[in-house]
């Protein structure tokens, strides 16, 4: 069985950092793109970061380049997104999520959601 | 960017109708293109990929279509349970993208 499960989410001052962390089980981690997707409350989904199965390419939304990073350690089967200079429109609850894109042909989406952690700036 | 555009806002129905919910890209995402629905307190959950193709497990009362900038996600009969929020997302070119969701409620 597939799960993701993510931690970290607390609340912290604008200006501050945090690390989220999402732990996996149940597929080869190596073998997908993960990515983040975060909700803010009562809004709608927004993609974050994705990063390349062995870490080799990262993409960002635009309001978080510069400030996060994503990363993941293959050993651990783990994903992680630093998130530095925390503004107050960053809060929402962030999604670790499995990416089905490239793993055989026509495949693609979102296939696998954690039950996310919630992130909130606020002074 | 590629803005994703779902339209209507919200649909209000009763069990057994059918629903046609509709999304449009600002340019060609081809058919890189899925639908999702997340319930309340609940995270989304993959319903098409590749514009048409069903998700694992999915009911056959859910079919899209489309390719290119015009989509649609039709549930054939509505159930109980299909009371949801439906969000369009392309993965034709970085940065990926989310519509802005189309809730479906009870009339």
């Amino acid at each position: 069985e597939v799960q993701l499960v993510e931690s970290g989410g607390a609340l912290v001052q604008p200006g501050e950092s945090l690390r989220l962390s999402c732990v996996t089980s149940g597929f080869t981690f190596s073998n997908y793109w993960m990515t983040w997707v975060r909700q803010a409350p009562g809004k709608g989904l927004e993609w974050v970061a994705n990063i390349k199965g062995d870490g080799s390419e990262k993409y960002y939304m635009d309001s978080v380049k510069g400030r996060f990073i994503v990363s993941r350690d293959n050993a651990k089967n783990s994903l992680s997104l630093q998130m530095n200079n925390l503004r107050v429109e960053d809060t929402a609850v962030y999604f670790c999520v499995r990416d089905s894109w490239g793993r055989y042909y026509g495949s693609g989406g979102f296939d696998y959601w954690g039950q996310g952690t919630l992130v909130t700036v606020s002074s | 960017e590629v803005v994703m555009t779902q339209s209507p806002a919200t649909l209000s129905v009763s069990p057994g109708e059918r629903v046609d919910l509709f999304c449009r890209a600002s340019q060609n995402v081809n058919s890189y293109l899925a639908w999702y629905q997340q319930k309340p307190g609940q995270s989304p959950r993959l319903l098409i990929y590749g514009a048409s193709t069903r998700a694992t497990g999915i009911p056959a009362r859910f079919s899209g279509g489309g390719s290119g900038i015009e989509f649609i996600l039709t549930i054939s009969s509505l159930q109980p349970e299909d009371f949801a929020v439906y969000y369009c997302h392309h993965y034709n070119k970085w940065p990926r993208t989310f519509g802005q969701g189309t809730k479906v409620e009870v009339k």
